[in-house]
């Protein structure tokens, strides 16, 4: 089964710039798409962006100006990078994934989060 | 962007019941539409997808539906476990977008 695990700063100031790590394991990143997806406390779920086996991404609409998710397959790891952050984007935030390539647009396989705090 | 419309936002429901949450998609999605189980403090998980396929170890009593836009989660007699948000997502095309969730007590 595949895994993954997201690595982040718990407690960052606004204006400055978050950068939250996925390692992933038992899984091609060159294979699946690997999605960024956060929830504010006592909120839903927001798709942040994914970015595709081929290194391509695609992002929130809402978000795209100030996301960057990027790869190093070398490492097993995909970065979320979001800037310019306000006290709203404290959430945790999630990687998720697939098992199968026969499914790739679901997201069978999540990581445990990684609790952000933005405090000014 | 393709907008996802979950009802009702909270439900109450009894073991004897039938539960049913529905998901409109604000155009057609075809049936790449999946659900997803999320209980307090733990990532969400994967219930169904193709609108109507079972995930692997997903019991029975979960099923899922699809008319048109128009999709549906029912629980058959849940139990006490089932308790949690539910949240529908739709990957027909980027951006993907979650439902506002549903938040099921029994």
């Amino acid at each position: 089964q595949v895994q993954m695990k997201e690595t982040g700063p718990g407690l960052v100031q606004t204006t400055q710039t978050l950068s939250v790590a996925c390692t992933v394991s038992r899984f091609s990143l060159s294979s699946y798409g690997v999605h960024w997806i956060r929830q504010a406390p006592g909120k839903g779920l927001d798709w942040l962006g994914v970015i595709w086996g081929d290194g391509n991404t695609n992002y929130n609409s809402a978000l795209i100006s100030r996301l960057t998710i990027s790869w190093d397959p070398s490492k097993s790891q995909v970065f979320l990078t979001m800037n310019s952050l306000h006290t709203d984007d404290t959430a945790v935030y999630y990687c998720a994934g697939n098992n199968s390539p026969r499914i790739w647009y679901v997201l069978d396989a999540w990581g445990q989060g990684a609790s952000v705090t933005v405090s000014s | 962007d393709i907008q996802m419309t979950q009802s009702p936002a909270s439900l109450s429901a009894s073991l004897e019941e039938v539960v049913t949450i529905t998901c409109k998609a604000s155009q057609g999605i075809d049936d790449y539409l999946s659900w997803y189980q999320q209980k307090p403090g733990k990532s969400p998980q994967l219930l169904i997808y193709d609108a109507t396929n079972l995930a692997d170890g997903v019991p029975s009593r979960f099923s899922g539906s699809r008319s048109g836009t128009q999709f549906s989660l029912k629980i058959r007699r849940p139990q006490v476990d089932d308790s949690g948000i539910y949240y529908c997502l739709q990957s027909f095309s980027t951006p993907w977008t979650f439902g506002g969730g549903t938040k099921l007590e029994l």
